[in-house]
């Protein structure tokens, strides 16, 4: 079963705009991923939040987490055509070894 | 460092074939895990390794699949007899490190079709 799920499932802008992508969970986590996957290809690692945390950037991503409502949110700026992809969450329950659990992920087209 | 190699990338073969696909995880890396991607249900974990031990095979779907890890370079998801619903793209990764807080790294995937 996906521990995440993803919002909204697909989004097109352009280029320039900025991309804002959620993410809802439903148990307790040690931590929250963000993943990119380009078509065909395997998943890229962006980004790690702690549940301690609640802001974190890299480059042009802003990560936000908030575990009391367990949701956390993905926000890209400046978009370029190179950011299309699938992006997906991916969470550690508390209770688990670091087990990966993924959510359905959101596609996001970026057109010049 | 190469990454994930998974081989090979594409593979089709007839329902109840013997399907084994083939992941050497990056060196140094002393965890795994196999996932399966499908349109239906996105990634879903079906076994993980930590030094070279099965920790969590929940997600094996049955008895037709199975995994080894014979060692921290090398591991093989098999897949006996195979059928239609097995097609899928089967991913596998490598945590940077044992423990919860760690990101993982994939190699490109196998896309497996069964007619």
């Amino acid at each position: 079963s996906q521990q995440g799920e993803e919002d909204p499932q697909a989004l097109s802008i352009q280029e320039g705009e900025n991309a804002t992508m959620n993410c809802s969970y439903k148990t307790s986590i040690n931590n929250l991923q963000w993943y990119r996957q380009n078509s065909g290809r395997g998943l890229v690692h962006l980004i790690l939040i702690r549940s301690n945390e609640r802001e974190k950037h890299s480059g042009r991503l802003r990560v936000t987490l908030d575990t009391s409502k367990k949701s956390s949110s993905l926000l890209i700026t400046a978009s370029r055509a190179a950011d299309t992809a699938s992006y997906f969450c991916a969470t550690v329950a508390t209770d688990s070894w670091g087990k990966l659990q993924f959510g359905a992920g959101t596609q996001v087209v970026v057109t010049p | 460092d190469a990454g994930v190699i998974q081989s090979p990338r594409h593979e089709v073969t007839e329902m109840g074939q013997e399907v084994t696909l083939r992941c050497k995880p990056i060196s140094g890396h002393n965890s795994l895990f196999w996932y399966r991607q499908t349109m239906m249900r996105g990634l879903e974990l079906l076994i993980y390794f930590n030094n070279n031990v099965p920790i969590d095979d929940s997600g094996m779907p049955e008895d037709r699949f199975s995994a080894k890890m014979p060692n921290a370079s090398f591991s093989t998801l098999k897949i006996q007899p195979s059928e239609p619903r097995d097609s899928a793209v089967y991913f596998c990764a490598s945590p940077r490190s044992p423990g919860v807080n760690t990101e993982a790294f994939f190699g490109q995937g196998t896309r497996l079709t069964v007619v």
